[in-house]
């Protein structure tokens, strides 16, 4: 069965500073992940996606990620906060077989809060 | 291009009341979703349509909820009668053919109250 799991709900950050929100996932297959974001009262927006190209996946607004099959994780990163990366993440990945194709198993999220 | 319109936006009811929820996906997309988003947690697949076929609504609540996708366009998603858990956000997105690796694009949601 696919999963992710999130650890951190809330992640603060000085603006500046490096963000590292961290996912790891569950899957009988090779798997396809994906982050999303959220900002207040909108839906989602993809950041990234990894669909087994290149382990390194670099992404919108300057985040990527890395997909380490040895440590089943595909952590996000961003060098340097921006008062604008306030908001929640999602990480997320794809069913791959039957009526499960396609439709996306989502963690819990992680709630990113930049200080000035 | 234009994204995928969900309405209403925001709906407050009472319990035992009904409801409905309105979805237009982007247009040429095959594969419809809803999601449940409660609050604290990551959104949960209700529903999944191909065209106007159900894929999968393992999920779905039948004795409460029920979704239909008329002509493989349009969605709607009804409640009746709605419970006090079932308040959420109700997220539809949409993709291009479902495949594992294609991007699902998302509404805004609809945000709905039950007391």
């Amino acid at each position: 069965a696919q999963s992710v799991t999130q650890l951190g709900s809330h992640v603060s950050v000085s603006e500046g500073a490096l963000v590292l929100l961290r996912c790891n996932y569950s899957s009988s297959v090779p798997p396809y992940l994906f982050w999303y974001v959220q900002y207040p009262n909108q839906g989602l927006q993809l950041l990234l996606k990894y669909t087994s190209a290149a382990t390194l996946v670099k992404g919108i607004n300057g985040f990527e990620a890395e997909f380490k099959k040895s440590e089943t994780s595909f952590h996000l990163t961003k060098p340097s906060a921006h008062m604008s990366d306030a908001a929640e993440y999602f990480c997320a990945v794809s069913g791959a077989r039957g009526s499960t194709l396609g439709r996306l198993y989502f963690g819990r999220g992680t709630q990113l809060t930049v200080w000035p | 291009e234009a994204g995928v319109a969900q309405s209403p936006r925001y709906k407050i009811i009472e319990k035992r009341q009904s409801v409905a929820f309105w979805c237009n996906p982007i247009s040429g997309h095959a594969t419809l979703y809803w999601y449940q988003q409660i609050l604290g947690q990551g959104p949960k697949l209700l529903i999944q349509f191909q065209n106007n076929g159900v894929v999968d609504d393992s999920q779905l609540p039948k004795d409460r909820f029920s979704a239909e996708r008329l002509k493989g366009v349009d969605s709607t998603l009804k409640i009746q009668p709605a419970k006090l858990e079932d308040s959420a956000v109700y997220l539809c997105a949409s993709s291009l053919d479902g495949a594992e690796n294609t991007e699902a694009f998302f509404g805004q949601g609809t945000r709905l109250t039950v007391v």
